[in-house]
């Protein structure tokens, strides 16, 4: 168990359609990212959010938003929802420094139909 | 884009046998570390090993980099079963936010009884 949680674990939805993705980081831990995992994309970093702050943002679609609240849980906002959405979401959090160990969720499976 | 590119692809073994598997990376990189991902959960850290370090061992693990060859490989020695699983080599370098990480797309290990 990383310490990383993340909810729902599984969700079906319609193409056009929006959800949420929750990820409670672990305790202590002040920075939060999130990760989108395909098959033919493989890992790609999304976003990075620190103690409430965005900090570094990678290959997030305009469709997808997220934030950081001041207990420091963090939700993914993905919209208007595509087929090619379909994927293994990640949160992950580290105590935001370089070279420190990033620990992962077990994931959030999005299926869209 | 991927920074780290692991090799092989997929890999089948004799369980008791060692597993080696390589990455290659692209740009000058302060750490790197490898990740295991059983089918469909989440990342497990398994070592980090700094730019200034040439080998490092953790258990059955040996983790060797080459700043050089921008290079990195991981042995698993005496293999088991429960070793079958995803495998992802992850670096510092840009792309991964401010201090995360940039992912390969992996080395599938299979290791049969």
């Amino acid at each position: 168990d990383s310490g990383v949680t993340q909810t729902p674990k599984h969700l079906i939805t319609a193409t056009g359609q929006r959800v949420t993705l929750r990820c409670s980081p672990r305790s202590g831990d002040l920075s939060v990212y999130w990760y989108q995992q395909s098959l033919d994309q493989g890992l790609q970093f999304l976003i990075q959010y620190y103690n409430g702050e965005e900090r570094a943002k990678g290959n997030i679609l305009e469709r997808f938003s997220a934030q950081q609240f001041p207990d420091l849980h963090s939700e993914l906002n993905l919209s208007s929802l595509e087929l090619g959405d379909s994927a293994l979401y990640f949160c992950a959090s580290s105590v935001g420094q370089p070279g420190n160990t990033i620990y992962f969720g077990e994931g959030s499976w999005l299926t869209v139909v | 884009s991927q920074q780290g590119e692991e090799d092989p692809q997929a890999l089948s073994i004799q369980e008791g046998e060692n597993a080696t598997m390589n990455c290659s990376y692209k740009t000058s990189i302060n750490n790197l570390q490898w990740y295991r991902q059983n089918s469909g959960r989440g990342l497990v850290h398994l070592i980090l090993i700094r730019s200034n370090e040439r080998e490092k061992h953790s258990g059955r693990l040996r983790v060797t980099l080459d700043t050089s060859k921008k290079s990195s490989s991981l042995l698993i020695t005496a293999s088991r079963a429960a070793d079958t699983a995803s495998y992802f080599c992850a670096t510092d370098a840009p792309g991964g936010g401010a201090d995360g990480l940039t992912f390969g797309k992996g080395t599938h290990l299979i290791i049969q009884p």
